[in-house]
């Protein structure tokens, strides 16, 4: 079936760190790949996404490529800040399917001074 | 301004009692969705609706039931019948279609009595 599979967290860092999160998926079809961030307490926010192979999204320092022969969309950011902190979802949607997401269990990151 | 929002923030349930959380969008989105998020675990697709008067179930649709009588409003009841209902409840929403954006509410968290 439909999947995404994120890396374990939680991933601690210091600030100015590199970041990676890695997201692999199983996908039928030519899926749309998605990035979500969740601060505490609240729901998602839209990070970035692409939607079709070889795009990059990009959004506040944080990129990612959908990368069709790897299956996967990594997500990266050169330089990490406090305010990153936050869990991160990977997530899929593919067509005929009314839209609906196909997330990762999420990927917790603190971020420390 | 433009946005979802979900309430109340917190609810509380009896046993053998249903309750019904709110979803109001003014986004003039089409698609509206319910998801249920666990801890350390992604988003599971309860319910989806591509348009008035239609929805459909998701992956974790039995033990509850939505309606869709208008386009800015998708509530969901979470009846008896769910046995483990304590989490927190995302509701989102987009224009539709594979690839677009979706929209989250802030959630509510619902716990058991």
């Amino acid at each position: 079936g439909n999947s995404v599979t994120q890396m374990e967290g939680p991933v601690t860092l210091s600030e100015e760190a590199f970041l990676t999160i890695n997201c692999t998926y199983t996908a039928t079809g030519y899926p749309s790949l998605f990035w979500y961030v969740q601060y505490p307490g609240e729901g998602l926010q839209l990070l970035l996404k692409a939607t079709k192979a070889d795009d990059k999204g990009s959004n506040k320092g944080f990129e990612a490529t959908y990368r069709k022969e790897t299956t996967s969309f990594h997500l990266e950011k050169g330089s990490v800040q406090v305010s990153d902190s936050a869990v991160y979802f990977c997530a899929l949607s593919l067509e005929n399917q009314g839209g609906k997401l196909i997330f990762g269990q999420g990927t917790e990151l603190s971020v420390k001074p | 301004d433009g946005g979802i929002t979900q309430s109340p923030k917190y609810l509380f349930r009896k046993e053998g009692q249903n309750v019904t959380l709110s979803c109001e969008q003014n986004l003039n989105h089409d698609a509206m969705y319910w998801y249920r998020q666990d801890p350390g675990q992604g988003l599971r697709l309860i319910y989806y609706s591509q348009i008035v008067n239609d929805f459909q179930k998701g992956d974790i649709a039995e033990g509850y039931s939505v309606s869709r009588e208008k386009k800015e409003s998708f509530p969901l009841t979470v009846t008896s019948a769910q046995k483990n209902p304590t989490a927190f409840y995302l509701c989102a929403s987009s224009i539709g279609g594979s690839g677009k954006t979706q929209y989250f509410g802030p959630g509510t968290r619902l716990l058991v009595l």
